[in-house]
């Protein structure tokens, strides 16, 4: 599975959007984009996955640029409860997920 | 959403008994589970893919002997710590793909084993 890369920790206002980047130059055609987050002491939670269109749920938006090298996660309105690890991981969507060492995203009131 | 629940979710055991941890899906069948494991302030290691009714493979640097996994149905993996010693104490977390779905993987709760 490709490899990707993160910021260590970021920080975000109450209310604001929190904007996460990943990069993941070596993705293959086949791979998708997964982004989960684990808030301390629980497994991690499923956010949203893209293969190369934008998308978007209830949690969250996933923009993916258009040479899929790199994507962005979006929490369009942060609150406290969204303060967690974010990992985003590439991957075929068969085989078990590599997490690495993931953004942690710090809500400040 | 499909829902992967791991019981129990914190565990205290004496250095040298066995402990087991199961994993269950609970609207889904899973012919393939995994399990990770996380140590304080690192991210997740996968341990080992957990195949219903055959062996389960190992990661590199995984004892099969000490962590012995059994996919005994399409909604059950178990996973027995053995012998357990305090460098074994960790966040044991298992995860299954809803094939028949989305495809996701879901986690469960995880599991907290100290051992003493």
């Amino acid at each position: 599975d490709a490899k990707t890369t993160q910021p260590p920790s970021m920080d975000c206002a109450e209310g604001r959007a929190a904007n996460l980047p990943c990069n993941h130059s070596t993705i293959s055609g086949n791979e998708y984009v997964y982004w989960y987050r684990q808030i301390h002491s629980q497994g991690p939670q499923y956010i949203i996955h893209g293969l190369k269109n934008n998308e978007t749920n209830e949690m969250a938006s996933l923009i993916i640029t258009e040479d899929r090298k790199s994507s962005t996660l979006i929490l369009p309105h942060a609150t406290l409860r969204d303060t967690a690890v974010y990992y985003c991981i590439v991957g075929t969507g068969r085989r078990a997920l590599t997490f690495g060492s993931g953004t942690r995203l710090q809500v400040q009131p | 959403g499909a829902v992967v629940s791991q019981h129990p979710s914190r565990v205290i055991c004496k250095s040298g008994t066995s402990v087991k941890i199961e994993c269950r899906s609970l609207d889904f069948q899973a012919t393939t589970m995994f399990w990770y494991r996380q140590f304080p302030k690192q991210s997740l290691m996968l341990m080992a893919t957990s195949n219903e009714g055959s062996k389960a493979t190992y990661e590199q640097g995984v004892e099969k002997d000490k962590f012995l996994i059994n996919h005994a149905s399409l909604t059950l993996s178990t996973l027995t710590v053995t012998s357990a010693h305090p460098e074994d104490s960790s966040f044991y977390i298992c995860s299954a793909r809803d094939y028949g779905n989305t495809g996701e993987l879901f986690f469960g709760e995880g599991s907290r084993l100290t051992v003493l």
